[in-house]
């Protein structure tokens, strides 16, 4: 069975306090890992897709890699106004044009100022 | 565009009444979802459509639940009844191709 562990649960950060979400993953066949952002009473908002390991994505603060296992999030120098949840998903590779995606917990983000 | 369009946003009902939920997707996008969210299970899908027809409902709790969706540009999801474990926040999504989904802002359901 798939499964997407992301840790830790909840981080807080200082502002300018650089880290790194991790989002572990079992899956026969990676098709695709994306990053989505969640604010409180909003739907998950789409950040990034890495498809292979060794592959990169960069969007302001945001940087996301990705191995074999797991990819990471890692957030330079962050400001109060990243503060949210972080969902990590992947989407197994199926010969019969169903791709599945499975979602992590999710990493609740706290940047004080 | 104006993106997943999800109605009602919240809805407060008592126990062992129906509930409809209701959701636009994004025009051009041929797949949607139905997730479920919980701070226990965090998104839970319920079930799938791609092209109108359900791929995978093998999410769906239970007989209550129930999803149709009878063109491109409009699908509901029924609980009946409904029970208070059913309160959650319910999210529709939408996608195309094998691309990222995007997301509805949600129905906050209670279910008293």
């Amino acid at each position: 069975e798939d499964q997407v562990t992301q840790s830790p649960e909840a981080l807080r950060l200082q502002e300018g306090e650089s880290s790194s979400l991790n989002c572990s993953y079992t899956v026969s066949g990676l098709r695709g890992l994306f990053w989505y952002r969640q604010d409180p009473g909003k739907g998950p908002e789409f950040l990034f897709t890495l498809y292979s390991a060794g592959e990169e994505k960069e969007k302001e603060r945001l940087k996301a890699t990705l191995t074999k296992k797991e990819s990471f999030l890692h957030i330079t120098a962050p400001k109060p106004e990243d503060s949210a949840t972080y969902l990590c998903a992947v989407q197994k590779r199926n010969s019969g044009g169903y791709q599945k995606v499975t979602f992590g917990i999710g990493t609740k983000l706290q940047v004080i100022p | 565009d104006a993106g997943v369009i999800q109605s009602p946003r919240h809805e407060v009902t008592e126990m062992g009444q129906e509930v409809t939920l209701r959701c636009k997707p994004i025009s051009g996008h041929n797949s949607l979802f139905w997730y479920r969210q919980t701070m226990m299970r965090g998104l839970e899908l319920l079930i799938y459509f791609n092209n109108n027809v359900p791929i995978d409902d093998s999410g769906m709790p239970e007989d209550r639940f129930s999803a149709k969706m009878p063109n491109a540009s409009f699908s509901t999801l029924k609980i009946q009844p409904s029970e208070p474990r059913d309160s959650a926040v319910y999210f529709c999504a939408s996608r195309r191709g094998g691309n990222e989904q995007f997301f509805g802002p949600g129905t906050r359901l209670t279910v008293l």
